[in-house]
């Protein structure tokens, strides 16, 4: 059964930081989401990363994937309060079987 | 383009009685997914369905829930004698044939007294 687990699951920080989110998979992965949650929201997909090395940007964001070791990041960089959201990573664990598994987020909170 | 469009957005239900929640994916996608989840929890998978077709359902549970994705019009999550812990936000979710990403409703909640 595929796992996914995200950490931290809170993390408060101060405009102006940089801070990393991790998301380990358990088994053999094609594609890796992040996906971001304001409260009582709806999902909002951030980046979509296919092969190892992958490295994708937007803003303050930057995701990574390192599918041997079954790791993927998401960067942020000299944060701002308009990113306190709950970001999400989610695996779709091999063709054909199009269901993704969500990790159980990382609630993320910006102190001006 | 519409997005993904669910209703109802809010949904009260006392035990016992039934949920039918509707999704409407975008344009051109004729893939649906069924997410729930919980309050402080990610989304746990339900079931994928395509036109008139269920594909993968292994995250349903075995009783009271059912979905369908009939030739014409939304798809339909019914929940039946509805219970305190079906409280929840559930997800619809589509993507096109070519699969990749999923776009995701605004989700319908859930309560149930």
């Amino acid at each position: 059964e595929l796992k996914v687990e995200q950490n931290p699951l809170f993390l408060s920080m101060q405009e102006g930081k940089n801070y990393t989110i991790y998301c380990n998979y358990s088994t053999t992965s094609d594609r890796l989401y992040w996906y971001r949650q304001d409260p009582g929201k709806s999902l909002e997909s951030l980046f979509v990363l296919l092969s190892n090395g992958a490295v994708k940007q937007e803003g303050r964001l930057m995701a990574s994937l390192d599918t041997k070791a079954r790791l993927s990041t998401l960067h942020i960089t000299a944060a701002v309060h308009d990113l306190s959201a709950t970001y999400f990573c989610a695996v779709r664990s091999n063709f054909g079987n199009e269901k993704l598994t969500f990790g159980t987020g990382t609630r993320l909170t910006i102190i001006p | 383009n519409a997005g993904v469009m669910q209703n109802p957005r809010h949904l009260v239900r006392r035990r016992g009685q039934e949920a039918r929640l509707r999704c409407s994916p975008m344009k051109g996608h004729s893939h649906v997914y069924w997410y729930r989840q919980l309050p402080e929890e990610g989304l746990k998978f339900m079931v994928y369905l395509q036109k008139e077709n269920i594909i993968d359902e292994s995250g349903m549970p075995k009783e009271r829930f059912s979905a369908e994705f009939p030739k014409e019009g939304p798809s339909i999550l019914r929940i039946q004698q509805v219970v305190r812990g079906d409280s929840a936000a559930y997800f619809c979710a589509s993507s096109p044939p070519t699969g990749d990403t999923q776009y995701f409703g605004p989700g319908t909640r859930l309560t149930v007294l």
